[in-house]
């Protein structure tokens, strides 16, 4: 099993491009998340989805959008790029909000 | 909202020295998680805390859920440099938490020798 599998790896913007970030797990995993870790900040919610069609945001959710089309894949998109979502972005899963969440490897993303 | 904090930010020890750190939330949680972070690596699942004053143990490792259900403990033995990383609890609160799993803000270990 690939797991939860994130592209791209590494990636550089400029301000006020977009793109979307992809995620895709193949545990057939209801819930799905979106988090960014900054240093010391830990890791903070961006949106999350509790199945396909169902979506709900986190706490900091703006300058993000996402949709759930399928159970296996959730995209975030960036709309405008600002400086201040350099960040590294992990996208994780899980069958039950009370067991623990698989991550992928992350996206590390640079805004210039 | 739902904050979750974390003592220490860092904490050097030497290899064998014991090691503890603390998690604090701002709400009474439904549970706790305990995850690790390698440096350059993903956030791993370690274990998962439900009851009041539930401690669990994984070989040198020891997880301590408090009894009012806002506090968590993880506490390793005799350290190893295997050790290294970043420790994160993580919970979801009981009222308005819904489905939304909170970390905190981790404590980066570092190990010598």
């Amino acid at each position: 099993n690939a797991g939860v599998t994130q592209t791209p790896k590494f990636q550089v913007l400029k301000t006020g491009q977009s793109m979307t970030l992809q995620c895709a797990q193949d545990m057939n995993h209801e819930y799905m998340s979106w988090y960014r870790q900054d240093p010391g900040m830990g890791l903070r919610l961006i949106h999350y989805s509790v199945g396909a069609g169902i979506t709900d945001q986190g706490e900091v959710p703006n300058g993000y959008n996402v949709s759930r089309s399928t159970t296996e894949d959730f995209p975030l998109r960036l709309l405008s790029a600002a400086p201040s979502q350099t960040s590294v972005y992990f996208c994780a899963s899980t069958g039950t909000p009370l067991a623990g969440y698989t991550f992928g490897s992350g996206t590390r993303l640079t805004v210039v | 909202g739902q904050q979750v904090m974390q003592i220490p930010q860092y904490q050097h020890v030497q290899e064998g020295e014991d090691f503890t750190t603390y998690c604090n939330s701002s709400t009474t949680l439904s549970n706790i998680q305990w995850y690790k972070q390698r440096p350059g690596g993903h956030p791993v699942f370690l274990i998962q805390l439900v009851k009041s004053g539930e401690v669990k143990k994984q070989k040198r490792l020891t997880f301590q859920f408090g009894e009012a259900k806002k506090n968590s403990s993880l506490h390793i033995t005799a350290t190893q440099t295997t050790d290294v990383g970043t420790y994160f609890c993580a919970g979801i609160g009981v009222t308005g938490g819904g489905n939304k799993l909170t970390f905190g803000t981790g404590t980066q270990l570092k190990v010598e020798l």
